[in-house]
């Protein structure tokens, strides 16, 4: 199995243009989120699905878009890339809600 | 809403010691509680999980927390550390609850535990 996979591993972006991170899982895994990760910050959760079709936000969702459009796949889109979105981006996958979460080895974005 | 506080950022300790890395949580409903390592330039793996009966959990490499209800922590502790366990270690709590925050963990800022020879 390939777990939880992200691309790209690396981006730049200059400000204002947009892109889409990918996320994709083949473990049937109804949770699926997306984390950003800042020195001294840890995780902070950006947005998150129980299930295909359904979405909701986290701690930190300005900026970044989401959908669900089927179980596997999880994108982040950011709209308009702005400098304070430069940061290492986790997505990840559960099972149920006490089962531990499955994390992809992340995208190192940054925006100029 | 949950949050978490690790007290310590950066622990340096020496090999073959003892460590502590503690963890505080705030909630006003039952939570689960979990701690994640992360290696450099990996993602994060479970280290261990607290869900509910015994409340002291151990790891299979070694380390151990004790869920303190009263106190609200979940402090992980090793009794020998090695070099190998140089890594970055999240505490995180999950709400039990069916709703809104279901199958979301809410982390920690991270401490950075640094094992010298």
């Amino acid at each position: 199995n390939a777990g939880v996979t992200q691309t790209p591993k690396f981006q730049v972006l200059k400000t204002g243009q947009s892109m889409t991170l990918q996320c994709a899982q083949d473990m049937n895994h109804e949770y699926m989120s997306w984390y950003r990760q800042d020195p001294g910050m840890g995780l902070r959760l950006i947005h998150y699905s129980v299930g295909a079709g359904i979405t909701d936000q986290g701690e930190v969702p300005n900026g970044y878009n989401v959908s669900r459009s089927t179980t596997e796949d999880f994108p982040l889109r950011l709209l308009s890339a702005a400098p304070s979105q430069t940061s290492v981006y986790f997505c990840a996958s559960s099972s149920e809600i006490d089962s531990p979460l499955h994390f992809g080895n992340g995208t190192r974005l940054t925006v100029t | 809403a949950q949050s978490v506080t690790q007290l310590d950022s950066q622990v340096p300790v020496f090999e073959e010691a003892p460590v502590e890395l503690r963890c505080n949580y705030s909630s006003s409903v039952s939570v689960y509680l979990f701690w994640y390592v992360q290696y450099p330039n990996q993602g994060l793996q479970l280290l261990l999980k607290y869900l509910s009966g015994s409340t002291l959990v151990e790891s299979i490499n070694g380390f151990e927390a004790e869920f303190n209800k009263s106190q609200t922590s979940f402090h992980l502790r090793k009794p020998s550390v090695h070099i190998s366990d140089t890594a970055e270690y999240f505490c995180a709590v999950s709400d039990m609850n069916y709703g809104g925050s279901q199958g979301n963990l809410i982390f920690g800022k991270g401490t950075k535990l640094s094992v010298k020879p």
